[in-house]
């Protein structure tokens, strides 16, 4: 069966600062990896995407996320956290079916 | 483009009633999600439809839960009858096809008192 674990429930940045939000996955393959934010009051919304290829893949509001297969790894990057950025954030797999992680809640310190 | 619509968005009943919601995906969007998200929890997939078949549904509770897709347009999910764990925002999510990039509705919170 595939799982995934998010081990940060929640974070508190600073604005300005960088962020990384960790996930891992356990499956048998290489799964399709998925970052998704839900802001309060807002649906969930796709950051980015990883299917193969180049293992660093850039998404929206200046967000990436680096594939590690030896670490069956999927962690999220932003190099300045802005306000607008505090959410939650899922790590979703897609292996026999879809999996969500628990979600990290991001807050950021003006 | 509209977005995923679902209805109603609140909902609130007691417990062994019956309860049903409704979605309306994307136009065009061929595979259709139900979701579960209890508060403080990832979502988690209840069924999976592609055009009006059933794709996955092994994470649905059979004994209670059900779902539709006529047609292959929109679709209902029913709970009959609701426990208290019940209690959660039921997603509804589309995409143009599997493993695609999914578009989330705004959501139906159920609470069962």
């Amino acid at each position: 069966a595939q799982s995934v674990t998010q081990p940060d429930i929640h974070i508190t940045v600073s604005e300005g600062a960088s962020l990384e939000l960790r996930c891992n996955y356990s499956y048998g393959a290489t799964p399709y990896l998925f970052w998704y934010v839900q802001s309060p009051g807002q649906g969930l919304q796709l950051l980015l995407k990883y299917f193969s290829g180049d293992t660093l893949v850039q998404g929206i509001k200046g967000f990436e996320a680096e594939f590690k297969r030896s670490q069956s790894s999927f962690n999220l990057r932003k190099p300045s956290v802005h306000w607008s950025d505090a959410a939650e954030y899922f790590c979703a797999v897609y292996g026999q079916n879809f999996v969500f992680g628990p979600g990290t809640r991001l807050s950021v310190l003006p | 483009e509209a977005g995923v619509a679902q209805s109603p968005r609140y909902k609130i009943i007691e417990k062994r009633q019956s309860v049903a919601f409704w979605c309306n995906p994307i136009s065009g969007h061929a595979t259709l999600y139900w979701y579960q998200q209890i508060l403080g929890q990832g979502p988690k997939l209840l069924i999976q439809f592609q055009n009006n078949g059933v794709v996955d549904d092994s994470q649905l509770p059979k004994d209670r839960f059900s779902a539709e897709r006529l047609k292959g347009v929109d679709s209902t999910l029913k709970i009959q009858p609701a426990k208290l764990e019940d209690s959660a925002v039921y997603l509804c999510a589309s995409s143009l096809e599997n493993f695609n990039e999914q578009f989330f509705g705004p959501g139906t919170r159920l609470t069962v008192l």
